[in-house]
């Protein structure tokens, strides 16, 4: 079954410092990836999509990511990290030619002053 | 106002009680769904509905139920709680006109915390 992996349930960085979240997924066939994030006592927001267009997006409040077929990775990075990034981050997969969104297990971000 | 409402946003109850998280929304969306979290699983989805005619299970529907009143309302319930239900739940909305292309972006209400005792 189509799956993504999340490598790391707690990241922490200081502030100023380069982020970088993974994802990776599991498909013969590229699907949607999406990044969500959920901050404190709310629902998730999506960050940013890739859906087969330009291999690196970029989303909200600088982050970015791109996807490598030949790593069948989606990773998130944003270059400077601010406190208010500290959330859980949410990676996600539609395979394709199917309608649900898959999660993965999370990702919570810790910044450090 | 939330674009995605949830109640209650907390309840507590104990084992055997029968229990109803509603939703409404106000996006104007055909989709919507039920997710639950928990810690280090991520989001499961239990039960979608594509249209008021239309209603699946996710992946984990097993105790669980659900009514499509309208467009704009979706609600969970669980016949006879058990603590291991004991999570947060989330409702969710899509606007996809053509299922083969789904490219959705999911509108999140805040979440339902339900404690089964």
């Amino acid at each position: 079954a189509q799956s993504v992996t999340q490598l790391g349930s707690h990241v922490s960085v200081s502030e100023g410092a380069l982020v970088l979240l993974r994802c990776n997924y599991s498909s013969s066939v590229p699907p949607y990836l999406f990044w969500y994030v959920q901050y404190p006592n709310q629902g998730l927001q999506l960050l940013l999509k890739y859906t087969s267009a330009a291999t690196l997006v970029k989303g909200i409040n600088g982050f970015e990511a791109e996807f490598k077929k030949s790593e069948t990775s989606f990773h998130l990075t944003k270059p400077s990290a601010h406190m208010s990034d500290a959330a859980e981050y949410f990676c996600a997969v539609t395979p394709y030619n199917t309608d649900k969104l898959i999660f993965g297990t999370g990702t919570r971000l810790q910044v450090f002053p | 106002d939330a674009d995605v409402t949830q109640t209650p946003r907390n309840r507590i109850t104990k084992t055997g009680k029968r229990i109803m998280l509603e939703c409404s929304q106000t996006k104007g969306h055909d989709r919507m769904y039920w997710y639950r979290q928990d810690p280090g699983l991520g989001l499961r989805l239990i039960y979608y509905s594509f249209d008021v005619k239309d209603i699946n299970k996710g992946e984990i529907s097993d105790g669980y139920s659900v009514s499509r009143q309208a467009q704009a309302k979706f609600s969970l319930s669980l016949e006879s709680a058990i603590p291991n239900q004991t999570a947060l739940y989330f409702c969710a909305t899509s606007d996809e006109a053509d299922p083969a292309a789904n490219t959705g972006e999911l509108f999140f209400g805040e979440g339902s915390r339900l404690t089964v005792l």
